[in-house]
């Protein structure tokens, strides 16, 4: 079964700093997606970044990256200049595979970026 | 440009009681979905739909049931609340296999 893991619960970052969130994946499938998504404390879900198991670049979007590393199953979200406004918790997911359409979620890392 | 409609955004039911929680999208997605929050754990998957007349479970599906009449609505039924069902729901669409999902804005559910 697809496992996600995200090992730092929380994170306090000076503004402007970059920030690098870990997510590692277990899975045995040959195709899957992985995508971060924020949360803010309004609790909508907002879609950041989206990496296919196949792609050979990592993903970017504005400032946000995704530094993928298929062979250590890793898909670290790297936010460049980090403001005030990206204070939120961010979730690591998968596609579930085995059949199933839909994600797995990571248990998220709460950011909170300082003045 | 509405996106996914979640109603109501918050309820309060008593151990028993039933509901349904509605779910409608404007985009024309095939593709529909119900996760639960809860603190710590992420987000869980509890039923899909890939088009109309086709639902299955995710991974938490017990105590919730799906249908799908049309592209556009979802709506989860809650036969017999209980308060393990106390949560936050979320509904969520998207357009293909590796499509990212549109969320909802979430029901917040207290069952006591």
């Amino acid at each position: 079964a697809q496992k996600i893991t995200q090992t730092q619960p929380g994170m306090f970052v000076q503004e402007k700093e970059a920030v690098t969130l870990d997510c590692t994946y277990d899975t045995s499938d040959q195709s899957y997606g992985l995508f971060w998504y924020k949360q803010p404390s309004s609790g909508e879900m907002i879609f950041l970044i989206y990496q296919g198991s196949y792609d050979e670049q990592n993903a970017t979007e504005g400032r946000y990256s995704l530094n993928f590393q298929k062979a250590r199953k890793s898909a670290n979200l790297v936010i460049s200049a980090s403001q005030l406004g990206d204070s939120a918790m961010y979730f690591c997911a998968m596609t579930l595979g085995g059949g199933a359409d839909g994600l797995t979620f990571g248990k998220g890392t709460h950011l909170i970026i300082q003045p | 440009n509405a996106g996914v409609t979640q109603t109501p955004k918050f309820q309060v039911l008593k151990t028993g009681q039933s509901m349904t929680l509605q779910c409608a999208q404007d985009m024309n997605h095939e593709y529909m979905s119900w996760y639960r929050q809860d603190p710590g754990m992420g987000l869980r998957l509890i039923h899909y739909s890939v088009g109309a007349g086709i639902t299955d479970q995710g991974e938490v599906p017990n105590g919730y049931n799906v249908s799908r009449s049309t592209t556009e609505d979802f709506p989860l039924r809650l036969l017999s609340a209980a308060p393990s069902q106390t949560s936050v729901y979320f509904c969520a669409s998207k357009r293909g296999y590796n499509s990212p999902l549109h969320f909802g804005n979430g029901t917040r559910l207290t069952v006591t």
